[in-house]
């Protein structure tokens, strides 16, 4: 079975441009978490989609957004870019068995897509 | 709210040695407990994970029991080998944070031979 893809692995962007990174899931998983990973603030979730809505957010600005698809494949987008944004971003999905307020069922990781805002 | 607190590191061994990273945690509840492991350039992957209290996680050799009295999921391993240096993250699922996973700052490991 395949894994967690990301697409592009790297990134380079200027301050003020957006970008957008890609996940695809484990087939048949219909829940996909994003996380940004940088050495200061350690790992820190960004948002959960199940079903194309939007389940859980974490406390970032609104600068920072995403979707999912039918097929389950997510995107996310950070918009207006700034250097402390430069960050490993990591995408899991899992079968979204557990629902908001409860303990989740496994996250299987992508190997991430390393940002770098210059 | 809901926290992970592991050890500092860097943590540095020689080959065969034990290995213990402390985990602690604040949550309401019964969160589920993880460990994840990141090699260079990869991902994270799930070492192992306990759901309730007094449950053990084993995988690869480490093992990690979730203590409900202390709050604790403490990481350990009899003999590590070279091929275990990595980061280890251990992680929390609680009720407060819904699906969201908590992590701890992470421990690096670096084994020597």
């Amino acid at each position: 079975k395949a894994g967690v893809t990301q697409t592009p692995r790297y990134l380079i962007k200027t301050r003020g441009q957006q970008v957008t990174l890609s996940c695809s899931p484990i087939s048949g998983h219909r829940s996909v978490s994003w996380y940004q990973q940088t050495p200061g603030q350690g790992l820190q979730f960004l948002f959960e989609y199940f079903s194309e809505t939007q389940r859980n957010k974490g406390n970032f600005p609104g600068r920072f957004s995403g979707r999912q698809f039918s097929n389950s494949r997510s995107e996310m987008n950070v918009s207006t870019l700034e250097l402390g944004d430069s960050a490993l971003y990591l995408c899991a999905s899992s079968l979204g068995v557990g629902q908001g307020g409860g303990p989740v069922d496994e996250q299987f990781f992508g190997p991430g897509t390393r940002l770098t805002v210059l | 709210g809901d926290s992970v607190t592991q050890m500092e590191g860097p943590v540095t061994l020689s080959e065969e040695a034990f290995l213990t990273i402390n985990c602690t945690y604040t949550a309401t509840g019964y969160p589920s407990l993880f460990w994840y492991v990141q090699y260079p350039g990869e991902g994270l992957q799930l070492l192992l994970k306990a759901t309730k209290a007094d449950d053990k996680g084993s995988n690869k050799g480490f093992e990690a029991t979730y203590r409900k009295e202390t709050t604790s999921f403490h990481l350990e391993k009899g003999s590590v080998q070279v091929s275990d240096s990595a980061v280890y993250f251990c992680a929390l699922s609680g009720y407060q944070a819904g699906t969201a996973l908590i992590f701890g700052k992470g421990t690096t490991l670096s084994v020597s031979s």
